[in-house]
């Protein structure tokens, strides 16, 4: 069946470096790839998310890529700060219906 | 993220009770989602809703039922609870199905004992 792969299950960063979550997927079909950050205790909300006709999206520090032919995908923070700590999660939307397929989830924990 | 809803918000329970998770939304959604969510597995899909009166299986359907007679409410049903239900549920919602985004709810924290 569909699935998602998504590693590290957790990082440790210091505050200003660098984190990059990496994400597979395998349905070919899949056209639609979002992340979502979800603080302790809290919601899963939207961060940034990119489609399948596009190879890379922007917004302030964070970014994401996308490589269809190796069925990859990866979240980029940059400059990172304490308040990035929490679990990512990065999802596939199934080509042939409205489902997400999530991934297992990244601890980010941004060290001050 | 104040127009989708749900309730109750902490639920204990006893095995092989009835337990009815609520979900609620304003904003005309025509998708719905039912997610559990336990550690090591991520958010897992339990039944989704493509509108009023048509739903269907997800990645994890056993032992619950869903419902949803009316676009706003998208109740989660659990007909005998067992030890095994004990988790986080998020409800969510998407507008289209050519959109894809989904907006969570505060999520259900329920206990089987």
């Amino acid at each position: 069946g569909e699935n998602v792969e998504q590693h590290p299950s957790t990082l440790s960063v210091q505050e200003g470096d660098s984190a990059v979550i990496k994400c597979t997927y395998s349905d070919s079909a899949s056209n639609y790839f979002p992340w979502y950050k979800q603080e302790l205790g809290k919601r899963p909300q939207l961060i940034i998310d990119i489609r399948s006709n596009v190879g890379e999206k922007k917004d302030q520090r964070i970014a994401v890529t996308l490589n269809k032919t190796a069925k990859h995908f990866s979240l980029h923070i940059t400059e990172t700060q304490p308040e990035d700590s929490a679990v990512y999660f990065c999802a596939a939307r199934s080509g042939a219906t409205n489902k997400l397929i999530f991934g297992t989830g990244t601890l980010l924990a941004v060290q001050p | 993220d104040a127009g989708i809803t749900q309730s109750p918000r902490y639920k204990i329970t006893e095995t092989g009770r009835q337990v009815t998770l609520m979900c609620h939304q304003t904003w005309s959604h025509s998708y719905m989602f039912w997610y559990r969510q336990d550690l090591g597995h991520g958010l897992r899909l339990i039944y989704y809703s493509a509108a009023a009166d048509i739903t269907d299986k997800g990645e994890v359907p056993d032992g619950y039922v869903v419902s949803r007679s009316k676009t706003e409410n998208f109740p989660l049903t659990l007909e005998s609870a067992t030890r095994s239900q004990t988790s986080v549920y998020f409800c969510a919602s998407s507008e289209r199905a050519d959109q894809g985004t989904q907006y969570f709810g505060p999520g259900t924290r329920l206990t089987v004992l």
